[in-house]
């Protein structure tokens, strides 16, 4: 069945440094890609999300590129923070469907102070 | 700003129990949402709703089902609770998006344990 696979499942950067999530997706229809952050004990929250037909997308400190030919996107989080420590998810649309997401497994990041 | 919220943070039923989960959302939200989140799973579709009365299946619908009798309230029922349903329980809304997908917002989840 269709899937999004994500990378890496934990990643520990230091204060300052860039960290890069990324994530494969394998239905060709998929045209919305969101991004997910859930702190600790907390509700996810959407931070940035993509449609297809745009290649890259920036909101202050993150980014989000989308490589339609490769099937693959991936979330820049630039001068990292103590506070973007959090779970990341990222999700694609099904097929075309106006209603699902398929998500991806999540990246746990950590920032090192 | 958006409001969706989940009746209770934690829970705990016995085995064999029928147990009801709810959420409301005070955005007139067309679609609602039911996922479970389980460590290194993600997050799992249970069942979805676009609309009053309207319910679909989504990934792992087995041993669940829901009602949506108003638009601001979506119940997941687990008929017969058992110790492998032990899991955070999401509730999300959104609005319908006319063809242009709209993003979900989050509750702040169940932690349901079943003994």
């Amino acid at each position: 069945g269709e899937n999004v696979e994500q990378h890496p499942s934990t990643l520990s950067v230091q204060e300052g440094d860039s960290a890069v999530i990324k994530c494969t997706y394998s239905d060709s229809a998929s045209n919305y890609f969101p991004w997910y952050k859930q702190e600790l004990g907390k509700r996810p929250q959407l931070i940035i999300d993509i449609r297809s037909n745009v290649g890259e997308k920036k909101d202050q400190r993150i980014a989000v590129t989308l490589n339609k030919t490769a099937k693959h996107f991936s979330l820049h989080i630039t001068e990292t923070q103590p506070e973007d420590s959090a779970v990341y998810f990222c999700a694609a649309t099904f097929h075309n469907s106006n209603y699902q997401l398929i998500w991806g497994a999540g990246t746990k990041l950590i920032i090192k102070p | 700003d958006v409001k969706v919220t989940q009746s209770s943070r934690y829970l705990v039923k016995r085995t064999g129990e029928k147990v009801f989960l709810e959420c409301v959302q005070d955005m007139d939200h067309e679609n609602m949402f039911w996922y479970r989140q389980d460590p290194g799973l993600g997050l799992r579709l249970i069942y979805f709703s676009y609309d009053v009365k309207m319910k679909e299946k989504g990934d792992i619908p087995e041993g669940y089902s829901v009602s949506r009798e108003k638009k601001e309230r979506f119940s997941l029922i687990l008929e017969s609770a058992s110790t492998n349903q032990t899991s955070m329980y999401l509730c999300a809304s959104r609005l319908s998006g006319q063809g242009v997908h709209q993003p979900q917002h989050f509750g702040d989840g169940t932690r349901l344990s079943i003994l």
